[in-house]
Order: C-alpha cells, then structure tokens, then sequence
C-alpha cells in the first residue's frame, strides 16, 4: 500500500469555524508532513513531524495547529481562518532518513484538500 | 529569487516530441527531487538523484546533476497527452538548517 489518504477533498469554512484536515498512510513511514499550495505556485511546506513529534514549524501561524496522534494519522485543526487561507493543503510521508533527516528521503503525497475560506 | 528556479514555465508540444525543462538551485544540496503534478491534485515523486550522480534513468524520463552549475534538467522522451502535467524540482537546501524547497514549477502540455 503506497497510498497516503487526505480526508476532506474539499472543505468551506467561515471564518469563524473551527475545523480539521486528516492524513492517513499504512507505509510504516515515520515522517509526516503538511503543506500549503495556492494556485499555480510550488507547494510551501508547512509542518514536519518526526517519529510523532514535531520537528519543523516554518513559522506558520497558531490559526493552523497540526497533531500526530500516532505514527499512521497527521491532522491539521483550522481555527479562526483567514481568507488568504485558502488553498490546497497537502500531506505528505516518507521514511525518516538517517542523519541527513527526512529530506533524503522520497516524499508520498496525498492528493489533498482544496480548502476554502469565505 | 528562489531556491528552485524552473524554465520553461509553460512549455507546449506534440505528442512524440521529447520535453526538456530545467531547474536551477542556489545553495549546496543533498539531493534533487522531481515530482509531477496533475491539475489541481497532490504530488506524484518521478526521480530522485543525489549530490553525488550525474544522471539517472526512468523509463520515459532523464535527470541529469550538474553541481558546479546548481543545475538540473528533466527530460522526458516520446512525450504522451497523458504527460501534461506541471513539473517540479525540490531541494533540501541548506541555508544553515535543511529546508525543504519547491522550484516554481514548468506547466507542460502534450498536444495530441
């Protein structure tokens, strides 16, 4: 199983809603990772976690609050959006990697969650 | 600028002709990525090469690794409408720590 679920597929929110994104993988991969892709831009990595912990927070504001509850799950809880937050969020996983970190490693990505904030 | 750096950013052909698009990176790598992305879905990983190759293979596809130039090209050969796609490079650029980089992105269509 190669496959890294996103769940929604697409999600409106006002902004004064509270809601979550959910990443799912079975691929025993132990890096997690959330990131945020406006269109027609590269995606920006948001989140890392590492063996359930969160290893890398490119200074993304406190609205986007990610959680690991165990080594298979990632979910993103959204609060108090904005606008400008409206994206596609993607999850991705890989193996760790070894000293050089996850970014050795070859990232499997969901197919996301179009996300849109009125 | 950025990291990635992606040229073309639009490239059209026919169906059979081969695509070359290119990336250009700033600081020292790791290794080089490149993934394809179909409208609006996630991300899907093509190639992997590390700092230390020059070219690698798969099927269809060619990376080659130019260090000295911090450069990168993929080349896609007998090029199918089902290969229009956007394309992009990702880096783990170390600019102190590791991050982890997207270039821009080239949007290819494959004419048929």
């Amino acid at each position: 199983d190669t496959e890294v679920t996103q769940t929604p597929k697409h999600l409106v929110m006002g902004m004064t809603n509270k809601k979550s994104l959910k990443c799912e993988q079975h691929m025993g991969h132990r890096a997690m990772y959330w990131y945020k892709q406006k269109a027609k831009k590269p995606p920006e990595l948001m989140f890392v976690y590492s063996y359930e912990k969160l290893s890398i927070n490119e200074s993304v504001p406190s609205r986007f609050s990610p959680e690991c509850p165990n080594s298979s799950l990632l979910n993103l809880h959204l609060h108090a959006l904005q606008p400008e937050d409206s994206a596609l969020y993607l999850c991705a996983s890989s193996h760790p990697g070894l000293a050089g970190g996850p970014y050795q490693e070859t990232q499997y990505f969901g197919p996301g969650t179009r996300l849109l904030v009125l | 600028s950025q990291q990635g750096e992606e040229d073309p950013q639009a490239l059209s052909i026919q169906e059979g002709e081969n695509a070359t698009m290119n990336c250009s990176y700033k600081t020292s790598i790791n290794n080089l990525q490149w993934y394809r992305q179909n409208s609006g879905r996630g991300l899907v990983h093509l190639i992997l090469i590390r700092s230390n190759e020059r070219e690698k293979h798969s099927g269809r596809l060619r990376v080659t690794l130019d260090t000295s130039k911090k450069s990168s090209s993929l080349l896609i050969t007998a090029s199918r409408a089902a290969d229009t796609a956007s394309y992009f490079c990702a880096t783990d650029a170390r600019t102190g720590t590791y991050k982890y980089i997207f270039g821009t992105g080239t949007r290819l269509k494959v004419l048929a």
